[in-house]
């Protein structure tokens, strides 16, 4: 079991930029959630997903930002014309698809550092 | 909306010796779940250990342990017999188990952390 996979593990862009940040969950989990960490500060949620499905992106800025998990492929977070301010790091964490049992907690990637330069 | 607060930005501890790591959230959920997690310089995020609000024992994984006042909306992990394998930054991290719309399942809310230095 491969884990949660995220790629690339080092992104620098320059302004004005397009990033793709790619999540493939890990096997058996329909569930994707994308986290942002800046600089010395902990992880903020910004969207989940299920396939072909945005269910909460309410920690997402309104513009530049947009995520997908198609019905095929790992999970793209894409941010359209990067500023300086986009740098961070881009977690990605996935879990099955259950009821009760949320408080298994969901299973991390090892991030992607994005760099604007 | 829920938060955590970590008020500890560092700790540190002599190798072997225990730690305390504070934690207080704000909630008025009555049902949720509270984890510790790890960041190690590798940036990998590691689950230590979780709570489930409903349970009052304490939860224990080894040389974790965690001291769940739910009144108090207080939850501190305690490392005992710490190792140098233990530094890194500490996250307590807040769950809820139902959310508004049902839009809120699975959406952790972080603390911002603690970091942690072990001293051999």
């Amino acid at each position: 079991n491969a884990g949660v996979m995220q790629n690339p593990r080092h992104l620098v862009r320059r302004r004005g930029q397009e990033a793709r940040l790619r999540c493939s969950p890990m096997k058996g989990h329909s569930h994707v959630y994308w986290y942002r960490q800046l600089p010395e500060e902990g992880l903020k949620f910004m969207v989940y997903l299920q396939k072909e499905n945005i269910i909460d992106e309410s920690g997402m800025p309104k513009e530049r930002f947009s995520a997908e998990f198609p019905k095929e492929g790992p999970s793209i977070l894409r941010i359209q014309q990067v500023v300086r301010g986009d740098s961070a790091a881009y977690f990605c964490a996935s879990s099955p698809i259950s009821t009760r049992p949320w408080g298994y907690g969901y299973t991390f990637g090892s991030g992607t550092r994005l760099t604007v330069v | 909306a829920q938060t955590v607060t970590q008020s500890q930005p560092e700790m540190s501890v002599q190798e072997a010796e225990t730690v305390t790591l504070s934690c207080t959230y704000d909630t008025s959920e009555s049902d949720y779940y509270l984890f510790w997690y790890k960041q190690p310089p590798s940036r990998q995020m590691i689950l230590v250990i979780r709570q489930e609000a409903y349970k009052q024992q304490n939860a224990t994984e080894n040389r974790f342990s965690v001291n769940f006042q739910k009144a108090a909306k207080s939850f501190s992990l305690k490392i005992s017999d710490s190792q140098l394998g233990d530094a890194a930054m500490y996250f307590c991290a807040y769950r809820s188990v139902l959310g508004a719309g049902g839009t809120s399942y699975g959406k952790l809310t972080f603390g911002q952390g603690t970091i942690l230095t072990v001293h051999p």
